[in-house]
């Protein structure tokens, strides 16, 4: 079954830094979703996109963040200047636009750990 | 938003039927409800959604009462491999969002 990808599966960066997290979501899937969680606590909505544009973010995304689609495959997430309780598993997700899926039904990639020293 | 209410943690037995419910006391006419499972280190993995009434899949069954409120996840003879978080969420088809509450823990023992 075709999957989502993530690089890097874990990247520890100093205080201060650019990170760029990436994603290979599911090539016919129309929405993407990134999500966090800090290590013990829930998942945590960050933003999704659609249509070459944000549709909903929550209040973490802040100016802080950003994401793109660069091309017609991978979906970025950018976080500048990284604090640190960035520390987290960051999980990407996509989802299609079809009836023959139910319409809550996301595929999560494994992961990007980011620790933020 | 509707915010969803399980328990924080469920123990079970190999080979027993494990029925995790699930309160969502404002869910919405456009919003479904959902499951996920969580295994550590990994991310969430979809396992079935409903509107009303029951659905089922070769994992689990969903039951949901005619007034929406609630809903019970259903995992027919539970496995050591089935120890994981387990997510009720609600979707909302006009945000196309997910909100994920603290979820059920459940610990399956031989």
């Amino acid at each position: 079954e075709p999957e989502v990808t993530q690089t890097p599966s874990h990247q520890v960066t100093q205080m201060g830094q650019e990170v760029i997290l990436r994603c290979v979501p599911i090539s016919n899937h129309l929405y993407f979703y990134w999500y966090r969680q800090i290590l013990g606590q829930k998942v945590e909505f960050l933003v999704s996109f659609y249509n070459n544009e944000i549709s909903e973010k929550s209040e973490i995304f802040d100016d802080q963040f950003s994401v793109e689609r660069p091309d017609g495959s991978n979906f970025t997430l950018k976080i500048r200047s990284t604090k640190l309780e960035d520390s987290a598993m960051y999980f990407c997700a996509s989802s299609e636009v079809t009836s023959g899926r139910a319409p809550g039904e996301l595929f999560f990639g494994e992961g990007s750990r980011l620790t933020v020293l | 938003l509707a915010k969803t209410t399980q328990p924080i943690s469920m123990d079970s037995y190999e080979g027993q039927e494990v029925n995790i419910t699930c309160s969502h006391n404002n869910i919405a006419t456009n919003d479904y409800i959902t499951w996920y499972q969580q295994f550590p280190s990994q991310g969430p993995r979809f396992i079935i959604q409903g509107y009303k009434t029951k659905v089922t899949n070769e994992v689990a069954s969903l039951f949901i009462p005619a007034d929406r409120k609630s809903s019970t996840l259903s995992l027919p003879r539970v496995s050591l491999s089935d120890t994981a978080v387990y997510y009720c969420l609600v979707f909302d088809t006009g945000r196309r969002a997910l909100t994920f509450g603290s979820g059920t823990r459940l610990q399956v023992q031989p």
